[in-house]
């Protein structure tokens, strides 16, 4: 059974381009997490999503940043007009359906963002 | 607001040593409680949780960690280290905000000598 998984592993951009991360949760979840971990810092929660339905979008930056996760697909977390700032691991976790706070959140390896 | 806090952003034990990793929570409402680790350059394993019921929990590569809420603790401990263990470790709790929103602390890196 395939874990969550992100890719690409590391993207190099330049300022003002556009990222693009993609996330694919395990089997039979169909709810995805995208977090931030900036260096010497814990993970800091941006989204929360089900298919076609943000259900949290509190941590996410008001501005450049979006995420969907479609019907059919996996998760992207889109990131316009990057900044140096930008610069971090983003990790997508993913858990099954139904049972709320205890959900175990299982964790891909990350995207490595780099801005140039 | 909700806060995790871990003490010591590095520990260093030697091989054999009891490992102590410190975590204390901040929730107005029962907390669920989590501890990650996370080798260099990957993501997170979960390595026990807390929820309900028994407050000595028992998790993966002989790690436990007991929630205490008169000190709105939740340590991590192992018996005795090994040069495999080292890693970074992160403590969480659900937000509950909304369906499982994980606020974490800052880490703490696991160092263990020969």
């Amino acid at each position: 059974n395939a874990g969550v998984m992100q890719n690409p592993r590391h993207l190099v951009r330049r300022r003002g381009q556009e990222a693009r991360l993609r996330c694919s949760p395990m089997k039979g979840h169909s709810h995805v997490y995208w977090y931030r971990q900036l260096p010497e810092e814990g993970l800091k929660f941006m989204v929360y999503l089900q298919k076609e339905n943000i259900i949290d979008e509190s941590g996410m930056p008001k501005e450049r940043f979006s995420a969907e996760f479609p019907k059919e697909g996996p998760s992207i977390l889109r990131i316009q007009q990057v900044v140096r700032g930008d610069s971090a691991a983003y990790f997508c976790a993913s858990s099954p359906i139904g049972q709320g706070y205890t959900d175990t959140q299982y964790f891909g390896p990350g995207t490595r963002l780099t801005v140039l | 607001a909700q806060s995790v806090t871990q003490l010591g952003s590095h520990v260093s034990v030697s091989e054999g040593a009891l490992v102590l990793l410190r975590c204390n929570y901040s929730s107005s409402v029962p907390p669920y409680l989590f501890w990650y680790v996370q080798y260099p350059n990957q993501g997170l394993q979960l390595l026990l949780k807390y929820t309900t019921g028994a407050t000595l929990v028992k998790g993966i590569n002989g790690f436990e960690a007991e929630f205490k809420k008169s000190e709105t603790s939740f340590h991590l401990t192992k018996p005795s280290a090994h040069m495999s263990d080292a890693a970074e470790y992160f403590c969480a709790q659900n937000y509950g905000g909304s369906q499982g929103n994980l606020i974490f602390g800052k880490g703490t890196k696991l160092s263990v000598k020969p």
